[in-house]
């Protein structure tokens, strides 16, 4: 069964230091989001990305985020100049299909910013 | 804006007790409704769904009927198992395609 896929698993970074978070959507499928989920707290949504552009993004989503589907396969969720309240467990998902259709999550990286 | 309030956990039950886990929402509109489940170590899995009032989305056993009357979407399952270990998310998509989540309920099954 298809799946989504998401590198690294773990990833440390300094304060300051750029990190960049890739996933994998499955094949087929035509939206793609990022959420994040702090250590205890809910699941958030950042971002989400359609045609090659943003379709909406969080409060969150401030200018140190960028997203970038730069070749067919790949997603990728950019941090600028990481802060130590960026430490969570980021989420990839992707559906083929807008709207209310369901979303398929990766297993997440877990960002450790020290 | 929209909102999920689950119930607090962590739920412990005997192996084969009924499971209950309450969701309740608030959003505008007619939001579909989702239950995930996280298991230890790994990624939000689809449980089950329902996106129209009176909808019953089932799978593994678990059940969970949208109703609008009383805007919940509680998740029902007859006799957990150990390996229901895990901990379950309610959610819902609104008029933007954007998940809004609940906090997450814990539930650990013991024999």
């Amino acid at each position: 069964e298809p799946e989504v896929t998401q590198t690294p698993s773990h990833q440390v970074t300094q304060m300051g230091q750029e990190v960049i978070l890739r996933c994998v959507p499955i094949s087929n499928h035509l939206y793609f989001y990022w959420y994040r989920q702090i250590l205890g707290q809910k699941v958030e949504f950042l971002v989400s990305f359609y045609n090659n552009e943003i379709s909406e993004k969080s409060e969150i989503f401030d200018d140190q985020f960028s997203v970038e589907r730069p070749d067919g396969s790949n997603f990728t969720l950019k941090i600028r100049s990481t802060k130590l309240e960026d430490s969570a467990m980021y989420f990839c998902a992707s559906s083929p299909q807008g709207g209310s259709y369901e979303q398929y999550f990766g297993p997440g990286t877990r960002l450790t910013v020290t | 804006g929209n909102s999920v309030t689950q119930m607090e956990g962590p739920v412990t039950l005997s192996e084969e007790a009924f499971l209950t886990i309450n969701c309740t929402y608030t959003a505008t509109g007619y939001p579909s409704l989702f239950w995930y489940v996280q298991y230890p170590g790994e990624g939000l899995q689809l449980l089950l769904k329902a996106t129209k009032a009176d909808d019953k989305g089932s799978n593994k056993g678990f059940e969970a009927t949208y109703r609008k009357e009383t805007t919940s979407f509680h998740l029902e399952k007859g006799s957990v198992q150990v390996s229901d270990s895990a901990v379950y998310f309610c959610a819902l998509i609104g008029t933007a395609s954007k998940l809004t989540f609940g906090t997450g309920t814990r539930l650990q099954v013991t024999l």
